[in-house]
Formats: C-alpha cells, structure tokens, sequence
C-alpha cells in the first residue's frame, strides 16, 4: 500500500534561516505528490504539488522536486519567516484508479524564532 | 480555491452522548466527501468516504455504527460520532474535491474539529 516518511518535528528555526523536511514515499504506479500547511487554528492548505517526476512545486518561496529515483520530496525553502510556522504534511494521491484519497505523512511541526 | 467549512471548530461532551459535526462545501458541490482523523503526533487517517446520496465506504477498522456519516446534499456531509467515549477525542478533518477542476487531485480542507470527551 501507500505510504509517507517525513521527518520528525519539532523544528525549531531562526528567522531567515534555511530549511528542509525531508519527506519519502511508498506507492504503486505514479502518483502526485503535496505538501500542505496547517496554521495554528486553521485547517490544511495546499503548498505546492508535483504530479510527475522531475516536476518542481513550488509557492511563496517554498520548493520541492520529485524525484522517483529517490522516491523524494524534500521540501526547502531559502530563508524562512516566523509566519512560516505551522504545521507541514508532505502527503501523495494515486488518481489513475479513480482514487483520490490522500496519504499524509505525520507532520512536521516548525517553529520560527526572531 | 474552493472553499470547505466545517462546524463546530472544537467541542466538548460528555461520554456516552454524540456529536454531531458539519462538513460543507461553500462555493462549489460535491458529490464525494472524506472523513480524517488525527490523533496527537500522527498522521491523518482516512476513517471515510463520504457519497452524496448513497452509503459512505468507511475504511478497515472504522465502525460504522459509531461514526455515521451521511451525504445528503452536494454541499453538507455530517459526521455523528455516537457513543462517544474518552478514547474518541481526537481533531476530524473533513475535505473535498471541486469537480470543476477535472481530473485534479487537489483536496481542500475544512479547519477540523477537535473533540474532547470528557
């Protein structure tokens, strides 16, 4: 079955500082690949998204690149902020079934510091 | 993006009452729904989908009879957690596709509702 690794928070960074969660996956045929953010009190949103390998997702200076050979999808991002504290789920859909449920990786809470 | 809402953000019950919690696609329908829980430091488990008009397909190891899920518009899936005890507390999340979007997987999520059984 399908299935997500991600890195174990909490992150705890400096303001501008760089980062990445390190995210990889289990799954049949070719699926697409998400993160998403969970502010505090509110519900997931869509970061970015990569539907075939090699694709680069990328928003609001966060990037991530599939990588089938690795089954990756580190998420990066140059010099973070503290609105970028949240909550991030890397997470995959197979849609060529007709499916389109999600598989979430457990999270990965960040906290940016002044 | 498509907008989903769910109601109530938190709540708390005593044991052996039931919650009911709301599910509801504001600006476009949907016909499939799906029902996630997460527990402290993990992931969201899908417990359900949700079909407008017909039985909703609960995944292996969900009760059906504890958690009801019912569709009956293209814009409101309820979730009834019936019973409920402590080791139901958890945060549900609820999510949706808009079918405008055509063969997209992008999900949009509702905020989640954290439920405390007292």
């Amino acid at each position: 079955g399908n299935s997500v690794t991600q890195m174990e928070g909490p992150v705890t960074l400096s303001e501008e500082a760089f980062l990445t969660i390190n995210c990889t996956y289990t799954a049949t045929g070719y699926p697409s690949l998400f993160w998403y953010v969970q502010y505090p009190g509110e519900g997931l949103q869509l970061l970015l998204k990569a539907t075939k390998a090699d694709d680069k997702g990328s928003n609001k200076g966060f990037e991530a690149t599939y990588r089938k050979e690795t089954t990756s999808f580190h998420l990066e991002k140059g010099s973070v902020q503290v609105s970028d504290s949240a909550v991030y789920f890397c997470a995959l859909a197979n849609s060529g079934a007709g499916s389109y449920q999600l598989t979430f990786g457990k999270g990965t809470k960040l906290s940016v510091i002044p | 993006g498509a907008v989903v809402s769910q109601h109530p953000s938190w709540v708390i019950c005593k044991s052996g009452t039931s919650v009911k919690i709301e599910c509801r696609s504001l600006d476009f329908q949907a016909t499939t729904m799906f029902w996630y829980r997460q527990f402290p430091k993990q992931s969201l488990m899908l417990m359900a989908t949700s079909n407008e008009g017909s039985k909703a397909t609960y995944e292996q190891g969900v009760e059906k009879d504890k958690f009801l899920i019912n569709h009956a518009s293209l814009t409101l899936s309820t979730l009834t957690v019936t019973s409920a005890h402590p080791e139901d507390s958890s945060f549900y999340i609820c999510s949706a596709r808009d079918p405008r979007q055509g063969g997209s997987t992008e999900a949009f999520f509702g905020q989640g509702t954290r439920l405390t059984v007292v």
